[in-house]
C-alpha cells in the first residue's frame, strides 16, 4: 500500500516550458487535491476533484490545469511556466466524507522555474 | 472568507519542555479543525482533529480543544522530544468538499 505518490520529486523548468505533475493514490479515495506550499503562506489549494471525470478550481487556479480521467490519478499541468510558479506542490486525497475527512498527502514535488 | 492565524516561528525548545502553538480562526458556519504536521523532507500528515465545539483531539501526546467562544484551537504537548521537530499547520474546512484553509505553519525545533 503506497498511499499517495507524486512524480517527479524535483524538476527545473525554463520560463515558458510546460510540464505535468502526476499524483496517484491506491486507497480508492473519491476526492483529490492539489496544493502549493510557499514560505510563510502555508498551503493553498490550486484545484480539486470530487470524483473521476470532475475537477474544480481552488483558491489559486490561474496558470494551472488538471485532469482526473481515472479515479486513482490526478494530473496537474503547467502550460507555460512562470517564475511565480516556483513552489513545492503537494497532492492529497480523501475518502470524500465531507468536512470531517482526513486528507492524505504525497511527499511533494519541488519545482523551480528559471 | 475563512482564515487561520498561527503564531510565527521558529519555536525553539529544549527536550522535555512544554509546547504550545496558538491557532485562531475566522469562519462562516461551523468549521472542522485540524492540526497537520510536516516532518523534514516529507508531506503533511494528520496529527489530530476536532469536528465540533468543545471536542478535544489528541494523538502522540499532543492535544487541542475546539473553543468556539474564542475561535481557537491551540496545540499543546507536555513534554517534547527531539523527534517532534517539524512544521505544524493549523487548518479548517467548512464545506462538504473538504477544502482546507491552512495557517502559515509554525516551525518547532527541539534541542537535546
Amino acid at each position: 500500500n503506497a498511499g499517495v505518490t507524486q512524480t517527479p520529486k524535483f524538476r527545473v523548468l525554463k520560463t515558458g516550458q510546460s510540464m505535468t505533475l502526476l499524483c496517484a493514490q491506491d486507497m480508492n479515495h473519491e476526492y483529490m487535491y492539489w496544493y502549493r506550499q510557499d514560505p510563510g503562506m502555508g498551503l493553498r489549494l490550486i484545484h480539486y476533484s470530487v470524483g473521476e471525470g470532475t475537477t474544480a478550481k481552488g483558491e489559486v487556479p490561474d496558470g494551472y490545469n488538471v485532469s482526473r480521467l481515472k479515479k486513482q490519478n490526478f494530473l496537474l499541468g503547467l502550460e507555460s511556466a512562470a517564475p511565480s510558479q516556483t513552489s513545492v506542490y503537494f497532492c492529497a486525497s480523501s475518502y470524500g466524507q465531507g468536512n470531517t475527512d482526513t486528507q492524505y498527502f504525497g511527499p511533494g514535488t519541488r519545482l523551480t522555474v528559471l | 472568507g475563512n482564515s487561520v492565524t498561527q503564531m510565527e516561528g521558529p519555536v525553539t525548545l529544549s527536550e522535555e519542555a512544554f509546547l504550545t502553538i496558538n491557532c485562531t480562526y475566522t469562519a462562516t458556519g461551523y468549521p472542522s479543525l485540524f492540526w497537520y504536521v510536516q516532518y523534514p523532507g516529507e508531506g503533511l500528515q494528520l496529527l489530530l482533529k476536532a469536528t465540533k465545539a468543545d471536542d478535544k483531539g489528541s494523538n502522540k501526546g499532543f492535544e487541542a480543544t475546539y473553543r468556539k467562544e474564542t475561535t481557537s484551537f491551540h496545540l499543546e504537548k507536555g513534554s517534547v522530544q527531539v523527534s517532534d521537530s517539524a512544521v505544524y499547520f493549523c487548518a479548517l474546512t467548512t464545506d462538504s468538499w473538504g477544502k482546507l484553509q491552512f495557517g502559515a505553519g509554525t516551525q518547532v525545533v527541539v534541542t537535546p
